[in-house]
């Protein structure tokens, strides 16, 4: 079956640190990939994704590239702030059922 | 407007009771989702429906039963509270394919 490894948290980084969090998959077939983030007391929201080998997602800053010779997707960001605090979700969806794979999600603490 | 809402934010209360759980989206999309966040963030798929059809039912106890009466709602109703139902539950939307989930702010359960 799919499944997602992510790095465990939690990540304390000062602020302008360099970011990464690492990212594993186990699927069958071209998955697409997904990071996820969750702000305290709030619900998932989409960050970036890639949906074939080499492609680069990248939102607000962040990046991850699709790796399939690796089957990672490891999450970047090059400074990081105080307000990317959150909990982070890496997922994959193989396109065959409607429901996306999680992993365990990373805490990220960014202190100023 | 609040594209996944749930309601309530909050429940408290006994072992064997019952309680239920509302989600409306007002995306227009047509596949909902519950899932199932434990007090270590990890998130599981419980239930999913496409256009008011039940297409994930993943192992959960058949105390929990999802209704969709219309493809903008998805309820969840639980039956006989226990301890360990305790957590977050979230509900989420998408349209087609795409893996990109729309989430709620989540309702956290707490079963004394």
């Amino acid at each position: 079956g799919n499944s997602v490894t992510q790095m465990e948290g939690p990540v304390t980084l000062s602020e302008e640190a360099f970011l990464t969090i690492n990212c594993t998959y186990t699927a069958t077939g071209y998955p697409s990939l997904f990071w996820y983030v969750q702000y305290p007391g709030e619900g998932l929201q989409l960050l970036l994704k890639a949906t074939k080998a080499d492609d680069k997602g990248s939102n607000k800053g962040f990046e991850a590239t699709y790796r399939k010779e690796t089957t990672s997707f490891h999450l970047e960001k090059g400074s990081v702030q105080v307000s990317d605090s959150a909990v982070y979700f890496c997922a994959l969806s193989d396109g065959g059922r409607r429901a996306l794979t999680f992993g365990s999600g990373t805490r990220l603490q960014v202190q100023p | 407007d609040t594209a996944v809402s749930q309601t309530p934010k909050y429940l408290v209360t006994q072992m064997g009771n019952d309680k239920s759980i509302k989600c409306e989206q007002n995306l227009g999309h047509d596949t909902m989702y519950w899932y199932k966040q434990d007090s270590k963030k990890f998130l599981k798929i419980m239930f999913s429906y496409n256009n008011k059809e039940l297409i994930i039912n993943e192992t959960v106890p058949n105390r929990f039963s999802p209704k969709s009466p219309d493809k903008a709602h998805l309820n969840l109703h639980i039956n006989s509270l226990e301890l360990g139902d305790s957590a977050v539950y979230f509900c989420a939307s998408s349209q087609g394919h795409t893996g990109e989930l729309f989430f709620g702010e989540g309702s956290r359960l707490t079963v004394l």
